[in-house]
Order: C-alpha cells, then structure tokens, then sequence
C-alpha cells in the first residue's frame, strides 16, 4: 500500500494562477481531509469529505474548492492564487468508527509558494 | 476561536528524563482526543490517543491523560531520547462530524 500520496511536492504559483493539488489514497477510506500549515500556526482544516459525492467546510474553506468523485482522490483547488496561500498543504484520510479507526493518515504534504 | 490549544511553543528536555507536553481544549463535544508528532519536511504520524470515557492510555513509552473536567490533555514520554525531538501536534475529534482540529504544535528538544 502507498497510503496517501500528495502530488506535486513543490510547485510555485504567479498571483492569479490557479492550479489543483491532488491527493489518492488506497487504504479504501471513507473520510479524506485538507489541512494546510502556517509557520507557528499548526495544522488548520480546509475542507473534508465523509464519503463520495460529500464535501463539508472546515476552519479556513476561503479560496479553495474541493471535489470527491471516487473514495480514493480529494482534489484540492485555487482558483485564485493569493500570496496568503502560501503554505505547506496536507492531505489526510481515516477510517470511520471507533479505537483505531479514528486514527487519520497523512501524506508527505505539497510545498506550494505564491509569488 | 481557537478550539485545541498548546501554549508552549517549544520545550526542552534532558535525554533519559521525563517529557511533559500539555493540551487544552474548549469544546465539550470533543469525545476522541490524539497525537501526532511531526518531522522536518514529512507528513504528521499518529502516536497515541485516548477516548474521552477512559482518563489514561498507554503505548509503550507514551502515556496519554485526560482530564475531562478542566479539558486538559497530556502527553508524557519516558524516558525521553534524541529521536523524540519532533513538533508534536494535539488534536481533537467529535463524532457528530468528524473533523479533526490540531493545536498549534509544541517542538520537543531532546538534549544529550
């Protein structure tokens, strides 16, 4: 198993430019999750999905799109791309239900720059 | 508003000694609270966790207590050794919706 992949690991972005980070799992997990992380900022939720077909926003949604097509992939879009999305940008799965399936995955995370 | 707070930015620890990295939540409905511990430039890794109906978890050399009462969290790490320098997140998750919300990180320095 890969677990959760993040692609691109880097990627610098003009003011304006929109792109897509793109995030599989193959853990067949039902919840998938977007966190980015801010220097000293922790990890803030962007958004998530509880399922196919089901999207909810978290702490910090503004700018960004999300869309959950098949279990495995959780893209994540800018439209827009503004300098306060630069960031270190996570995406995360988990199993519903209790003990170790709370336990949530992590990838390797996507370093995007706006300049 | 923040929901999960770690108020120490950083702290330092003699290797072989006892860790101590403390977590603070605000809301009531949390009933699954966990850590995570973070390396430069990889993704956070599960450690532990604790359900709100138990006061105490243990893996190993990782301890988890909850006091639900004054919704505080700790982590304690015995003995604490070089590997164990790393950023560690607390988070926290209801089951109503399932979001899970990190605190801000504490970085953990092991000394020799």
């Amino acid at each position: 198993n890969a677990g959760v992949t993040q692609t691109p690991k880097f990627r610098i972005l003009k003011i304006g430019q929109s792109m897509t980070l793109q995030c599989a799992q193959d853990m067949n997990h039902n919840y998938m999750y977007w966190y980015r992380q801010d220097p000293g900022m922790g990890l803030k939720l962007i958004y998530y999905s509880v399922g196919a077909g089901i999207t909810d926003k978290g702490e910090v949604p503004n700018g960004y799109n999300v869309s959950r097509s098949t279990t495995e992939d959780f893209p994540l879009r800018l439209e827009l791309a503004a300098p306060s999305q630069t960031s270190v940008y996570f995406c995360a799965s988990k199993l519903r239900g209790s003990g170790s399936g709370v336990r949530a995955f992590f990838g390797q995370g996507t370093r995007l720059t706006v300049v | 508003d923040q929901q999960v707070k770690q108020n120490s930015p950083s702290l330092s620890v003699q290797e072989g000694r006892i860790s101590i990295l403390n977590c603070d939540y605000t809301n009531s409905m949390f009933d699954y609270f966990l850590w995570y511990k973070k390396y430069p430039a990889e993704g956070p890794t599960f450690l532990i966790s604790i359900s709100s109906i138990k006061d105490k978890n243990e893996d190993g050399r990782f301890t988890v207590f909850l006091n639900k009462s004054a919704k505080h969290l700790s982590l304690h790490i015995v003995p604490s050794q070089p590997g164990d320098s790393a950023v560690y997140f607390c988070a926290a998750s209801a089951r109503r919706d399932d979001k899970i919300i990190f605190g801000k990180g504490t970085r953990l320095h092991i000394l020799p």
